[in-house]
């Protein structure tokens, strides 16, 4: 069981725009501005999308946005695109000086 | 361009020791900027962190795997690597390494070791089974 919780799967249409949520506690999330975002294709190597919640590095298309409310920290997908197509996930810092993750969010381009 | 490639040598008994090493290439190891670190992710579950190092072998493990984890650097191989006794088929996991960037409160560093994974390696898959 994953501190960090997120949806199992999200799904969306090319040109469309998605949000996945990352709900954490009083301890992570809502507490912390260090929220990062992942995203993991299979067999390649896991790439940064977001860091300190709405921070992109260079080489990051500007399609990929995060944010956050109280507790829950969320990424944007704009303009959908068929290679978006993989699993993300959140990560946060923790009030026990430790790192943890969300459970993960499949995405899937229709 | 900086690379990070897992190697291992192959599945692991019950009660044994997971070994792994993760070279760097592109880049030095011995970075003031950076520490190192392992994620691993079971099949069908998600991530977890390992543990992290830095290049003079400071370390900061998960309190979850901290009794059985041990890492290591070598920066004249420009590698650092991963040790896991005792292990079980919870063990079970694709092992990935990654370079972290601290996280920082107004250019203190927060607690080292602790950050976000700017560049990782493709994994490797360890099996723990009889």
């Amino acid at each position: 069981q994953s501190a960090l919780t997120q949806p199992a799967s999200v799904s969306g249409s090319p040109g469309q725009s998605i949000t996945i949520s990352c709900t954490g506690t009083s301890t992570d999330v809502a507490t912390y501005l260090y929220v990062s975002w992942y995203q993991l294709h299979p067999g390649k190597a896991p790439k940064l999308l977001i860091y300190e919640v709405s921070s992109r590095p260079s080489g990051v298309s500007n399609r990929f946005s995060g944010s956050k409310a109280g507790n829950t920290a969320s990424l944007t997908i704009s303009e959908l695109q068929a290679e978006d197509e993989a699993d993300y996930y959140c990560h946060s810092y923790t009030s026990s000086s430790t790192l943890e993750f969300g459970g993960g969010t499949k995405l899937t381009v229709l | 361009q900086l690379q990070l490639q897992e190697s291992g040598p192959g599945p692991v008994k019950p009660s044994e020791t997971l070994s792994l090493s993760c070279t760097v290439s592109g880049g030095s190891i011995s970075s003031t900027s950076y520490y190192w670190g392992w994620i691993r992710q079971p099949p069908g579950k998600g991530l977890e962190w390992v543990g992290s190092i830095y290049h003079t072998g400071s370390t900061y493990y998960s309190p979850s795997l901290q009794s059985r984890v041990t890492m290591s650097v070598d920066t004249s191989e420009n590698l650092f690597s991963l040790r896991l006794r005792s292990v079980t088929s919870a063990d079970t996991a694709v092992y990935y390494c990654a370079r972290i960037i601290n996280y920082t409160i107004l250019g203190v560093v927060l607690k080292s070791g602790v950050g976000y994974f700017d560049l990782w390696g493709r994994g490797t898959l360890v099996t723990v089974s009889s």
